[in-house]
Formats: structure tokens, C-alpha cells, sequence
């Protein structure tokens, strides 16, 4: 069964620094992966996703993600952090909507 | 209104307790799902629904009891519930179940604390 590891539980960089989330999956063939995020009191909304082909994808709010499968990796990176980024990070694995397994978060803390 | 909408946004109830959570989507979209989220552990999925049909229901507990009269609205009827049962559900849907490639779409949530 596929699963996700998401090793940073919480990160703290200062505005206008970079940011990179790291997510592992495991998973027998090609997954699809997904980055959300969640602010305080919210739902999760969708911040970009892999299916195939470039293996480096662009969502919203100007974040990206990087596909590795020799290192069964997705790495979310920001090159600028802004204040209203602060909010929990899940990456996610799944062959099916019925079978997604989601990280446990990363939670992320932008100082002035 | 757009998106999916849950309600309420926060509960409190005791362990003797009945209630439902209510959850509506308007996106058209044939699969709906519950998902609890609690301090520090990953989403756990609760139940999915394709086509106002269970497919799925993770091993959980008979004092949560689903109920999906249509595609467009989901219900979670709760009774009897433990303190441990207090965490965050949430509703998702997506246009249909048996593909990875349909992003699902989350409701904000019901905050619930059983006292």
C-alpha cells in the first residue's frame, strides 16, 4: 500500500526567504501526487498535483513541485515566502481518490 | 454558492448525544467523502461515496452512520460518541471515485468536541 512521510512536522523561515517542504511517498508503480494546503479554521485546497509527463509542475500562489522517482520525492519550493503563506502543508499519494493516503502536515511559520 | 459546504462549522455535544453533520457540494461532481483530521496524525478517510453508493467505509466505528440521499449532499449522523471522537471532519468530493486524476475538493469543516 502506498504512504507518505512528510519528515518536517514544523518549519520557521522569514519572509522573502526560500522555502522547500519534503514529502516521501512509497508506491509500486508511477503515482499521482498532490500538495495542499490547509489555513487555520479552513478546508484543504489543492496547491498543484503530478500525474505524468514534466516532472516539474507549477501551482498556485506561485509555489512549485519537483517529482523525483529515484528518490521517491516531491519537494514543494517557494523561491520568495510571503506572511499569508503560514499554514499547514499535506502532500498526498494515491492511484485512486478512494485509496489517497495523505501526510501528517508540515506546518509552516513565516516571521517578519 | 460554490464549492462544497459544510455545517456546522463547530459542534459541542455530550456522549449521549444525537447529531448530524451536513455536508453540500455544488460542483456537480458524483463521489463524496469524510475524512477525520486529528492533532498531529495524517487525514483519515471515514467513507466514500460514487453515485449515492458506499464504496468504501474504513472500519469505522457504528456510532458514526453515514447517509448520502444524493449526490450533492452527504450526512454524518453521530451518537453515543467518545472524547476521542473530537476532531475536525471534513468533506471532500470529486467528479467521480476510481481515478487518481480527479482532485477532490474540501468543505472547511466541521470542528466537533465531545465532552
Amino acid at each position: 500500500a502506498q504512504s507518505v512521510t512528510q519528515p518536517d512536522i514544523h518549519i520557521t523561515v522569514s519572509e522573502g526567504a526560500s522555502l522547500e517542504l519534503r514529502c516521501n511517498y512509497s508506491y509500486g508503480a508511477t503515482p499521482y501526487l498532490f500538495w495542499y494546503v490547509q489555513s487555520p479554521g479552513q478546508g484543504l485546497q489543492l496547491l498543484l498535483k503530478y500525474f505524468s509527463g514534466d516532472t516539474l509542475v507549477q501551482g498556485i500562489k506561485g509555489f512549485e513541485a519537483e517529482f523525483k522517482r529515484s528518490q521517491s520525492s516531491f519537494n514543494l519550493r517557494k523561491p520568495s515566502v510571503h506572511w499569508s503563506d503560514a499554514a499547514e502543508y499535506f502532500c498526498a499519494v494515491g492511484p485512486h481518490n478512494n485509496d489517497m493516503r495523505f501526510g501528517a502536515g508540515t506546518r509552516l511559520t513565516v516571521k517578519p | 454558492e460554490t464549492g462544497v459546504t459544510q455545517t456546522p462549522r463547530h459542534l459541542v455535544m455530550g456522549m449521549t448525544n444525537k447529531k448530524s453533520l451536513k455536508c453540500e457540494q455544488h460542483l456537480g461532481h458524483n463521489a463524496m467523502y469524510w475524512y477525520k483530521q486529528s492533532a498531529k496524525k495524517p487525514l483519515e478517510l471515514m467513507f466514500v461515496y460514487n453515485f449515492k453508493e458506499q464504496t468504501e467505509n474504513n472500519s469505522v466505528p457504528s456510532r458514526f452512520s453515514p447517509e448520502c440521499p444524493n449526490s450533492s449532499h452527504l450526512f454524518l449522523h453521530l451518537h453515543t460518541l467518545q472524547p476521542e471522537d473530537s476532531a475536525l471532519y471534513l468533506c471532500a468530493s470529486s467528479q467521480e471515485v476510481f481515478s487518481g486524476a480527479n482532485v477532490l475538493t474540501f468543505g472547511a469543516g466541521s470542528r466537533l468536541t465531545v465532552l
